[in-house]
């Protein structure tokens, strides 16, 4: 069984501050990781994903998330973010046997201040 | 190309009605899956479908149920409603032939509310 935690349900920070949020999982067999991110009324779009290689992955739009195999982390930061970033951000995890199945955190709800 | 289709966007039914919801994939994705939202219990798998067949199912009651079409469209069912299965539904699509690294590209949902 797998399970996906977020420390932090909100997150405030000001505009172009550094931003990190946080996900550990759990589970016994080996895991692909993810972040999406939800805008409001809106669905799920994809931000950025481990499969393998290296531990650290980039987006198109700044954002970087480093896998720790040890720690079980997979932490999410920004080095300055913009008001456009708010949003909800979920941390998710696949079964790399295919279980055709996400599991979601709790989600971070990530607000920008002017 | 054209996202993940889900209609309708909201919907309003009573205690005791059914509901269907409806979703279409990404031209070429023959794997759906659905999710249920809710601010108390967050993002759940209910269940992924891939060329007609159910792969796998998660912790629902049999009051929900789903279906894929031979063009991969997909809907899921929702008997005897209940209040608290107000909720944004959720699809989302994929190639997933097999792996499970496979991107899901999700769609805007159905937001279901039971009166």
């Amino acid at each position: 069984a797998q399970s996906v935690t977020q420390l932090d349900s909100q997150v405030p920070v000001f505009e172009e501050a550094p931003v990190e949020l946080r996900c550990n999982y759990s589970s016994s067999v080996s895991v692909y990781l993810f972040w999406y991110v939800q805008y409001p009324n809106q669905g799920l779009q994809l931000l950025l994903k481990y499969l393998s290689g290296s531990t650290l992955v980039e987006s198109i739009n700044g954002f970087e998330a480093e896998f720790n195999k040890s720690q079980t982390s997979f932490h999410l930061r920004k080095p300055s973010v913009h008001i456009s970033d708010t949003a909800e951000y979920f941390c998710a995890v696949s079964s790399r046997s295919g279980t055709y199945k996400y599991i979601f955190g709790t989600g971070t709800r990530l607000k920008v201040l002017a | 190309k054209a996202g993940v289709t889900q209609t309708p966007r909201y919907l309003i039914k009573t205690r005791g009605q059914q509901v269907t919801l409806s979703c279409s994939p990404i031209s070429g994705h023959r794997s759906v899956s659905w999710y249920q939202q809710t601010p108390g219990q967050g993002l759940q798998f209910l269940f992924e479908y891939f060329s007609e067949t159910q792969r796998n199912k998660g912790n629902f009651p049999g009051r929900f149920s789903g279906r894929q079409f031979s063009n991969s469209r997909s809907e899921m069912n929702v008997s005897t409603l209940e209040l608290g299965d107000s909720a944004l539904y959720l699809c989302a699509s994929s190639l997933a032939t097999g792996l499970g690294n496979t991107e899901a590209f999700f769609g805007q949902g159905t937001r279901l509310t039971v009166v």
